[in-house]
């Protein structure tokens, strides 16, 4: 275990909706990112998140959109989501703005119908 | 065109045996490369990082090697147990920003 959490581990969604995804860093980490990976495929960056600032970011639509808490918890949101949304969601969490190593959370597997 | 190639893209392996897999790159500047283990469903566990100027990093029966000139690592698997099948991912991070590029990785098999 990485301790590393995120919530939920599934869910199911309609076109159009919007979604919110959770995840709660290691201890003593300051770095959260997320990353989409779709099925058969290697994650794809979206963001990253440093002492609540954005501090990079992938090829995503501005529909994707974060969050940072002091805790160093953090959101992911997805408004207007299309079905080439549904994916494995995934966060690492990091110290040093993700120089060092990630350590990855389970996932949430969303499916859009 | 993803920056981070891999090959093969599936292997399938006998219990004992060893093997090696192939990661290509085109990401530039670079800033380190990493090698992962995900199992199915679940999220990608760390194996090494190497910095550009490392060639190599082992961790158990895991042994990256990088070539920076020629912007290739292998991962080489030593007496593979049924626990390794799963998917091996390598990753580049560019220099400049915190863009860590995925390859998309190789599905091993190892039977008994």
């Amino acid at each position: 275990e990485t301790g590393v959490t995120q919530s939920p581990t599934h869910l199911i969604k309609t076109r159009g909706q919007q979604v919110t995804l959770r995840c709660s860093s290691q201890s003593g980490h300051n770095t959260v990112s997320w990353y989409q990976q779709a099925l058969g495929q290697g994650p794809q960056f979206i963001f990253q998140y440093y002492r609540e600032e954005e501090n990079g970011r992938g090829n995503f639509p501005p529909r994707f959109s974060g969050l940072q808490f002091p805790n160093y918890s953090s959101e992911l949101n997805v408004n207007a989501l299309e079905l080439d949304d549904s994916a494995l969601y995934l966060c690492a969490s990091s110290g040093d703005r993700g120089r060092g190593e990630q350590f990855f959370g389970p996932g949430t597997r969303l499916t859009v119908l | 065109k993803n920056q981070v190639e891999q090959s093969p893209q599936s292997l399938i392996i006998l219990e004992g045996k060893n093997c090696t897999l192939q990661c290509n790159y085109t990401v530039s500047p670079f800033s380190n490369l990493r090698w992962y283990k995900q199992d199915t469903g679940r999220g990608p566990v760390s194996l090494t990082i190497m910095t550009f100027s490392e060639n190599t990093k082992s961790n158990g029966r895991y042994t990256a090697t990088l070539d920076a000139d020629t912007k290739q690592s292998s991962l080489h698997i030593t007496a593979s147990q049924l626990s390794d099948s799963a998917s091996y991912i390598c990753v580049v991070s560019e220099m400049n920003n915190n863009d860590m590029r995925f390859g998309a990785g190789t599905r091993l098999t190892v039977k008994p």
